[in-house]
Parts: C-alpha cells; sequence; structure tokens
C-alpha cells in the first residue's frame, strides 16, 4: 500500500503567486481530509470530503483557500493568492468509512514557504 | 468546542520510561490516538484506544484512559534515541469525522 501521497513535498512561492497542493488517498478510503500544521496554532481540520463531497470546510481560513475532490483518487487545495502567513505544512489524510474506518492515514506534508 | 492540552515538553534519560499526559474535554469522545512526528516527516499513527477500554498496550507502548477524568496517557517503556519525536494526543467525537488535536508534547532524550 503506498499510503497517502501528497505534492509537492517543499514549495516556495512569492506573495500574490497561486499554490496548488494536491493529495492522492490511500485506494478504497472514502474521507480525504486536509490539515494545516503551523507553531501558533498546531493541527487544524480545513476541510474534509466523504465520497469526493466537501462535508465540512469551516476551517477553511478565508475565500484565498479552495479545495476540490474531482474523483475518488485525487484532491486539491488552492491558495490564491498566496500571503507569507499561509506559510505552513499542509497535510492530506484518509481513511475508510464506518464501521471499521477508526484509522485515519496521514501524508508526509506540502511545505509550503510564501515569501 | 473540543479542546485537547498536552504538556510542550518532556525530557527522559535513555533506557528510563516516558509518560505523555493529555486532557480532553469532549465527553462525547470515541476514540483517542496517539501519532508521532519525526522532524521533517509526516504524522505516524502509533495507536488508539476506544473510548470503553482503559489499557492498551502494545510491545514498548501502554496507553491508559481515565474516562471520567478525561486523561489520556502514553507510556513508553525502555526510551531509546529513536522516540526522540513530537507525540500528537488526538480526539475524535461521537458523530465527529475528523480529529482534533493537541499541540503535540517533543520528547527530548538524554543520553
Amino acid at each position: 500500500d503506498a499510503g497517502v501521497i501528497q505534492s509537492p513535498r517543499h514549495e516556495v512561492t512569492e506573495m500574490g503567486q497561486e499554490v496548488t497542493l494536491r493529495c492522492k488517498p490511500i485506494s478504497g478510503h472514502d474521507y480525504l481530509f486536509w490539515y494545516r500544521q503551523t507553531m501558533m496554532r498546531g493541527l487544524e481540520l480545513l476541510i474534509y470530503f466523504n465520497n469526493n463531497v466537501p462535508i465540512d470546510d469551516s476551517g477553511m481560513p478565508e475565500d484565498r483557500f479552495s479545495a476540490k475532490m474531482p474523483n475518488a483518487s485525487f484532491s486539491t487545495l488552492k491558495i490564491q493568492p498566496s500571503e507569507p502567513r499561509d506559510s505552513a505544512v499542509y497535510f492530506c489524510a484518509s481513511r475508510i468509512g464506518q464501521p471499521s474506518g477508526n484509522t485515519i492515514y496521514f501524508g508526509e506534508g506540502s511545505w509550503l514557504t510564501v515569501v | 468546542g473540543e479542546d485537547v492540552e498536552q504538556s510542550l515538553f518532556l525530557s527522559v534519560r535513555e533506557g528510563d520510561s516516558s509518560v505523555i499526559n493529555c486532557t480532553y474535554t469532549d465527553s462525547s469522545s470515541t476514540y483517542l490516538y496517539w501519532y508521532k512526528q519525526e522532524p521533517g516527516a509526516g504524522l505516524q499513527l502509533l495507536t488508539y484506544i476506544f473510548s470503553n477500554m482503559d489499557m492498551k498496550q502494545d510491545q514498548r507502548l501502554t496507553v491508559l484512559l481515565n474516562k471520567k477524568d478525561k486523561h489520556l496517557s502514553l507510556r513508553i517503556a525502555d526510551t531509546q534515541t529513536g522516540d526522540s519525536a513530537i507525540y500528537f494526543c488526538a480526539e475524535r467525537g461521537g458523530g465527529a469525522d475528523g480529529l482534533t488535536f493537541g499541540k503535540g508534547t517533543h520528547l527530548i532524550i538524554q543520553p
């Protein structure tokens, strides 16, 4: 099993540029989560999908952030325009649906720096 | 909303046991998790416990849950240098799909 795959692993971009982060969940998993990790706020849930449908996006910080899941094997998190305060590690995670879906698996993260 | 609290740092000597503590506020928590994050890496699931259990053991790891006090602990026996990492406690409430994480405990191993 390849696990949750994220790309890019590292990105440095200039303020104002568009950033697209990508995620491939584990095959067969029904749920996909996007988390953001910063020193100040720790790990925050941004948005999650169930069967490709966004269920809760209340954690998305503002309109500059958007996420899509066009099919069961791919999701994107887009920031446009990016700002220095968006610098963080963005994690994608997935799990299978209930009743056995107790384990949430995380990717290695996308380390974003906005200068 | 839900809240998960952990100490920021724990320092132990190599070979001793480490005990990392966590408290949570959501009384409807159904699952509680421990994740490990090494520098520059993602989150690795160590173990989880269902809320109707009070203990779970897996090799060097022992998880204790006091549901009444909403207190969770992770004990690492015979702590090694490779255990140096940030340990995150997380909870999943009844009906919730995502996890709420603590800020993480940095485990520092002294030689």
